[in-house]
This record gives C-alpha cells, sequence and structure tokens, in this order.
C-alpha cells in the first residue's frame, strides 16, 4: 500500500541554523501539508500546497518557513533560522483531493533544536 | 473560530470490552469532517474513521463506530472487542469544507488491559 515517507526521523540542529524537512507524498496526490506537534501538545496546521503554491497557511508559518516541491515527487519544509521553540514532531501528509479524502500522514521527523 | 476537545487525558479497558472516547467540537459551520486518527507508539497518524457532517448515519469501520451527535456537536468513538494493539493516542479531528487544515483535539491515551 502507498504511503508517505519522511526523512530524516530525526534532526538534530543548533539554534540559528537552517533545516530542511523532506516528504515523498504518495504519487497520485495532488494536496500536499504540513504539521507540527510540540511535544505534549496538540498538533498544529502549517500549510497547505497545491499546483506548486501554498493554498493556505496558519499564523505559525511566518517568514522563517517556506515550502516547496522542488521535483515531481519531494514536499519540502525549510525554517531559515531555527529557535528552541521549534523543536516539535513535524508531519508531513497527502490527500488526492481537498473536499471527499483524508488526509494521509507520514511517520513524522522529530526535530530537536539546542 | 472552531476548536476540538478531547475531555479525556487517558482510558483504560480491558482486552475484549469496548471502550467509547469522547470528542467535542465547536463551529458555526454546517458542512465539516470530522475524524478520528490513532497514533501508536511509532508516532505515525493512522486513520481510524471519518464522519462527514451531511451523513445522519453513523460511520463503521469493523470494530470502530462513532456516536455523531450534530447538534451536541459530539463525536464519539466506540471501540469494540478491544485488542492490545488498539493501544495507542487517539486523536479526534475537525476540517472545515472550505478549507485543507486539519483542527486537532489534545488527545486520549488508550491502554488496554491484558
Amino acid at each position: 500500500e502507498p504511503e508517505v515517507t519522511q526523512t530524516p526521523s530525526h534532526q538534530v540542529t543548533q539554534m540559528g541554523q537552517e533545516v530542511i524537512l523532506r516528504c515523498v507524498p504518495i504519487s497520485n496526490h495532488l494536496y500536499f501539508y504540513w504539521y507540527r506537534q510540540i511535544l505534549g501538545q496538540k498538533v498544529e496546521f502549517l500549510v497547505s500546497f497545491y499546483n506548486n503554491e501554498i493554498s493556505e497557511k496558519s499564523e505559525i508559518f511566518d517568514d522563517q518557513f517556506s515550502v516547496e516541491r522542488p521535483d515531481g515527487s519531494n514536499f519540502t519544509l525549510k525554517i531559515r533560522s531555527t529557535k528552541l521553540e521549534d523543536s516539535a514532531m513535524y508531519f508531513c501528509a497527502s490527500s488526492p483531493d481537498r473536499f471527499l479524502y483524508e488526509q494521509y500522514f507520514g511517520p513524522g521527523t522529530r526535530l530537536t533544536v539546542t | 473560530a472552531q476548536t476540538v476537545t478531547q475531555s479525556q487525558p487517558e482510558m483504560s479497558v480491558q482486552e475484549a470490552e469496548t471502550v467509547t472516547l469522547s470528542c467535542t467540537y465547536d463551529t458555526s459551520e454546517s458542512d465539516y469532517y470530522l475524524f478520528w486518527y490513532k497514533q501508536p507508539p511509532s508516532r505515525q497518524m493512522i486513520l481510524v474513521i471519518r464522519q462527514e457532517a451531511y451523513k445522519q448515519q453513523n460511520a463503521t469501520e469493523n470494530r470502530f463506530s462513532v456516536n455523531f451527535q450534530k447538534a451536541a456537536k459530539s463525536f464519539s468513538l466506540k471501540i469494540s472487542d478491544s485488542q492490545l494493539g488498539d493501544a495507542a493516542m487517539y486523536f479526534c479531528a475537525y476540517r472545515r469544507d472550505s478549507n485543507y487544515q486539519l483542527i486537532w483535539g489534545a488527545g486520549t491515551k488508550l491502554i488496554i488491559k491484558p
């Protein structure tokens, strides 16, 4: 069964460094998402992406964040200058259609900022 | 703004018995979707069940069923014949018909006693 994959599973970075989290969505899906889950807190929506542009973003997704689909398979989340509070689990998700279909999640990348 | 509340941080049930997890939500929308996701220790979010708000019939998926009370804005998950593999965090999530983002509850940790 096709699934969303994410790399790396765990990323440790120093405060102020740039980090890129990678995701490979399910191949025939058209909508892509990033969520984060700070330890002990709710899962929070960051951004959705369709047709090579951001379709929706939350207040969390400020200028420090960017997303890109550099080729036909990868979907990346970049944090330009990481802060301690960016430490979280980051989940990528994809869906074939934004209305009727659920979002399929990857296993997550744990980002630790020291 | 829409909110999702899961009032049970933790529930436990004896193997083979039935357990119900509660979820309430607040919205002024009439068209929306509700989901239950399972997050086992592996951390991957797995869809358990989905309910469209326009459907009066409660969704069922094998041992999993929901009690959707639209007027009361309640969406509980019933797990019948609980199995050890059901042990996980369970998250209730809401999505408006007109946008992309999932809004999440805080989760309920389900413990299965052998």
